[in-house]
């Protein structure tokens, strides 16, 4: 089954403990990018990628970071979380920069 | 500044009636739009797109109307369905390679039995 999948799917933290939220897509897509989905602000990209060790930021990237080692895998890592980065998560990708983007499941974070 | 906007949080319509959603954008240069649909907990699924070219798309209950000269564009479902009942995301696409979606903030439909 062609799928986005994000891990974890829920996660409370504290403050400055780093941790990172795996995306994996098996779709041989060349684009992936992270949002994060705010009550009253939508959906904002966070970073995105055209393919392997090409990344660039999306309109919120402060407090993230993103590697792009593999085709499949773009994980977001927070290294100091704080509580403004609670939020959720959503991981998407597509055949190229320019389609349709298929999402995973999203990942609800808590940092306190 | 937002460049994407939905103006209604929320719409309620009845079973079997039409819902239309609206949507407006500031930046001309977008060329391609996608409307987005939402159940809670699962990610946003995609469910039309137009691009600048077209001022119409059809996918059976669902149609795309582009309005360029008014930066507007709206998504027509018809008969509205209680499955229906979802937040709807309308999306830009800037122009060039990067292909970088702007979100609005999202309408929730509610369809009534």
């Amino acid at each position: 089954e062609a799928q986005v999948t994000q891990n974890p799917r829920y996660l409370i933290t504290v403050t400055g403990k780093k941790l990172t939220v795996t995306c994996s897509q098996n779709m041989n897509h060349e684009y992936m990018s992270w949002y994060r989905q705010d009550p009253g602000l939508g959906l904002r990209q966070i970073y995105y990628s055209m393919n392997v060790e090409v990344t660039d930021k999306g309109d919120v990237p402060e407090g993230y970071k993103v590697s792009r080692k593999e085709k499949r895998n773009f994980p977001l890592i927070l290294e100091s979380p704080s509580p403004n980065q609670t939020s959720l998560y959503f991981c998407a990708s597509s055949f190229e920069g320019r389609g349709r983007q298929y999402f995973g499941p999203g990942t609800r974070l808590t940092v306190t | 500044d937002q460049q994407v906007k939905q103006n209604s949080p929320s719409l309620s319509v009845q079973e079997g009636r039409i819902s239309i959603l609206n949507c407006d954008y500031t930046n001309s240069m977008f060329d391609y739009f996608l409307w987005y649909k939402k159940y809670p907990a699962e990610g946003p699924t995609f469910l039309i797109s137009i691009s600048s070219i077209k001022d119409k798309n059809e996918d059976g209950r669902f149609t795309v109307f582009l309005n360029k000269s008014a930066k507007h564009l709206s998504l027509h479902i018809v008969p509205s369905q209680p499955g229906d009942s979802a937040v709807y995301f309308c999306a830009a696409r800037g122009g060039g390679s990067q292909g970088n979606l702007i979100f609005g903030k999202g309408t929730k439909l509610s369809v009534k039995p």
